[in-house]
């Protein structure tokens, strides 16, 4: 079964400046099959990046996905203040199934 | 426009079966590629993956609570159920179904709302 790792745990940065997110797999993942998703407090995670980085519906081009084999990283260029969140990778494998990050959080410095 | 919503118990004992529902819209469970799955998020804890039923009826479990889980369709009510045996306090999570269109994006692409179950005697 597949392992992902996210680093930083929790990342603090002040808005306007860039996050960067690391999700790293224990074995290679299919590019075709590393998603990324923004949750806030109370809500349902929303998809953001999916084919490790073609954007969702409606997602604003500040938010990027990057990465192949068993690293890959969501950029957010220029940090708004409804960015601060949570973030998780996840891996859609053979059988099929899922597994999920551990999440990073970014939150306000 | 695509929706789902949970819905079940709020509390339940331990050793008791837990059945949710998720009913949906907006698309149809016969319709090829399309999946749905369930998530749950125990308190201030991560996403962890449980069970995915798919167009084709075949179904799929996380490996580490295979033998509690049960996934069903009723296509026709456009519902799909989850049980989960032998419910224990760690289980206390909010559970989320969600689609999945294999033919599109290949991750969940809704979700819904969440429902918040409590094991406690």
């Amino acid at each position: 079964e597949i392992v992902l790792t996210q680093s930083p745990g929790t990342l603090s940065l002040s808005p306007g400046e860039r996050a960067t997110l690391s999700c790293r797999a224990s074995q290679s993942v299919s590019s075709s099959y590393l998603a990324w998703y923004q949750q806030k407090p109370g809500q349902a995670p929303r998809l953001l990046i999916y084919g490790a980085s073609s954007r969702a519906t409606g997602i604003p081009d500040r938010f990027s996905g990057s990465g192949s084999g068993t690293d890959f990283t969501l950029t957010i260029s220029r940090l708004e203040p409804e960015d601060f969140a949570v973030y998780y990778c996840q891996q859609y494998g053979s059988s099929p199934s899922f597994t999920f990050g551990p999440g990073t959080k970014v939150d306000i410095k | 426009q695509v929706t789902l919503r949970e819905s079940g118990p709020a509390l339940v004992k331990p050793t008791q079966t837990l059945t949710l529902t998720c009913t949906f819209s907006g698309f149809s469970l016969s319709t090829s590629g399309m999946c749905v799955s369930w998530i749950r998020q125990p308190p201030g804890k991560a996403l962890e993956w449980l069970a995915l039923i798919d167009w084709d009826d075949d179904k799929y479990y996380s490996t580490s609570l295979k033998t509690r889980l049960t996934i069903s369709k009723d296509t026709s009510k456009n519902q799909v159920v989850l049980t989960m045996t032998n419910m224990d306090p760690v289980d206390t999570a909010t559970y989320y179904c969600a689609r999945i269109n294999k033919m599109a994006v290949a991750a969940i692409d809704y979700w819904g709302q969440g429902t918040l179950v409590t094991v406690s005697s």
